[in-house]
């Protein structure tokens, strides 16, 4: 029975590039949700999606962005990489939109 | 906007003695509450939840307390064993409003055996 899985587990990029963070939920799960964890600190929310269509948005700014597809598989989009940027950034499915939320392992991303 | 306050920031026991872990939030229309523990590298697990309409809520050596009044709730582990030591966090969110979760900045628990 597979969890969530996310990919890559780790990237190293250098600032102003772009970064795209893949997410694949639990099997029969419809929600993703994105958070980024800064080290030593509690996750943040930064996007939630549920059928394709966005339901949440943290405050983050625009450079981040996100999709799911038909197959409730997500991508999470940061443009124009800066040093803060670097974190582990966390996958949480859900089978419906305000129902419990499994975690992905994460991808560490370090800006450079 | 949701805020989550969570204490003590480290905890430190002895192997066999209860651990708690108090959050406080400020969103009244909070109503799910879930706590999740983080081992070093590893992903936050969900260990127990709690939602408004209960006041209490016990999984074997876990157990979650819920006091909307005061809008706080807590974490009860009894009987630690070193497996305990970890990060834990708590969580609040609005139902209503999706699966927003806010955290706490988190619980470093050491049980020293």
């Amino acid at each position: 029975d597979a969890g969530v899985t996310q990919s890559p587990t780790h990237l190293i990029k250098t600032r102003g590039q772009h970064v795209t963070l893949r997410c694949s939920p639990i099997s029969g799960h419809k929600s993703v949700s994105w958070y980024q964890q800064v080290l030593g600190q509690g996750p943040q929310f930064i996007f939630q999606y549920y059928e394709k269509e966005e339901r949440g948005r943290g405050n983050f700014p625009d450079r981040f962005s996100a999709r799911q597809f038909p197959n409730y598989s997500s991508e999470l989009n940061v443009n124009a990489l800066l040093l803060g940027d670097s974190a582990l950034y966390l996958c949480a499915s859900s089978f419906q939109v305000f129902t419990e939320a499994f975690f992905g392992q994460g991808t560490r991303l370090t800006v450079v | 906007g949701e805020n989550v306050e969570q204490h003590p920031s480290t905890l430190s026991v002895q192997e066999g003695d209860s651990a708690v872990i108090k959050c406080t939030y400020s969103d009244s229309a909070s109503n799910y509450f879930p706590w999740y523990k983080q081992e070093l590298g590893k992903r936050p697990q969900l260990i127990i939840d709690i939602r408004s309409n209960v006041g209490e809520k016990k999984d074997q050596r876990i157990a979650v307390t819920l006091n909307k009044t005061a809008k706080h709730f807590s974490l009860h582990i009894t009987e630690t064993q070193p497996e305990d030591s970890a990060v834990y966090f708590c969580a609040a969110s609005f139902g209503a409003a999706g699966n927003k979760l806010t955290f706490g900045g988190g619980t470093r628990v050491l049980v020293k055996p």
